[in-house]
């Protein structure tokens, strides 16, 4: 079975741009997630995507928006990018987003450079 | 406020010593943990997690970690390293109350000499 799959895998874009990045779960799987990783730092959580609804969302400024397909694939968006906003975009899957029962599976990631 | 500490940036072994990656963690609710790994070049990928039960939990490749409640600790070990084990390592713990939000350490760098 195919894991999270992510396109594009890299992209160079400047300040002010807009951005889409691409996340496919694996089969089965209705919830997304979306991790920010900045070098020398562990992944965070930007959104979390169940049944096309928003479930949680992290510290991110509204320049970061998402949403979740019927088919479960999901686009996060990024408005106005920031050199800042350069990392790597890692995309997480799970099957039911429950208290004691969920465990995200992570995709490679797209990598964002903002010059 | 949620956090997940690891003690140790940067680890440095030789093949075939024995491993343990501190990871303490600051969480009112349900806990489950995880640890993460990521190779070079290669995405991060689950080594083990610990729901409920067994405190002690075996994952893939010989790593175990041990849930100790009363220390807030959850820490990785593996009796033997090998080279091959070299990459980073990544805590977490699932927020219920913000979704499932993952809330990882700020990750440990191993690395094994042949």
């Amino acid at each position: 079975d195919a894991g999270v799959t992510q396109s594009p895998t890299h992209l160079i874009k400047t300040r002010g741009q807009h951005v889409t990045l691409r996340c496919s779960p694996i089969s089965g799987h209705k919830s997304v997630s979306w991790y920010q990783q900045v070098l020398g730092q562990g992944p965070q959580f930007i959104f979390q995507y169940y049944e096309k609804e928003e479930r949680g969302r992290g510290n991110f400024p509204d320049r970061f928006s998402a949403r979740q397909f019927p088919n479960y694939s999901s686009e996060l968006n990024v408005n106005a990018l920031l050199l800042g906003d350069s990392a790597l975009y890692l995309c997480a899957s799970s099957t039911y987003p429950g208290e004691g029962l969920e465990t995200q599976y992570f995709g490679p990631g797209t990598r964002l450079l903002v010059l | 406020a949620q956090s997940v500490s690891q003690h140790n940036h940067h680890v440095i072994l030789s093949e075939a010593a024995s491993l343990e990656l501190g990871c303490n963690y600051s969480y009112g609710g349900t806990v489950n943990l995880f640890w993460y790994v990521q190779y070079p070049g290669q995405h991060l990928q689950l080594l083990l997690k610990y729901f409920s039960g067994d405190p002690l939990v075996k994952g893939i490749k010989g790593f175990e970690a041990e849930f100790i409640k009363s220390k807030f600790s959850f820490n990785l070990r593996k009796p033997s390293v090998q080279w091959s084990d070299t990459a980073e390592y990544f805590c977490a713990v699932i927020n219920y109350n913000q979704g499932g939000k993952l809330i990882f350490g700020q990750g440990t760098e191993l690395s094994v000499k042949p």
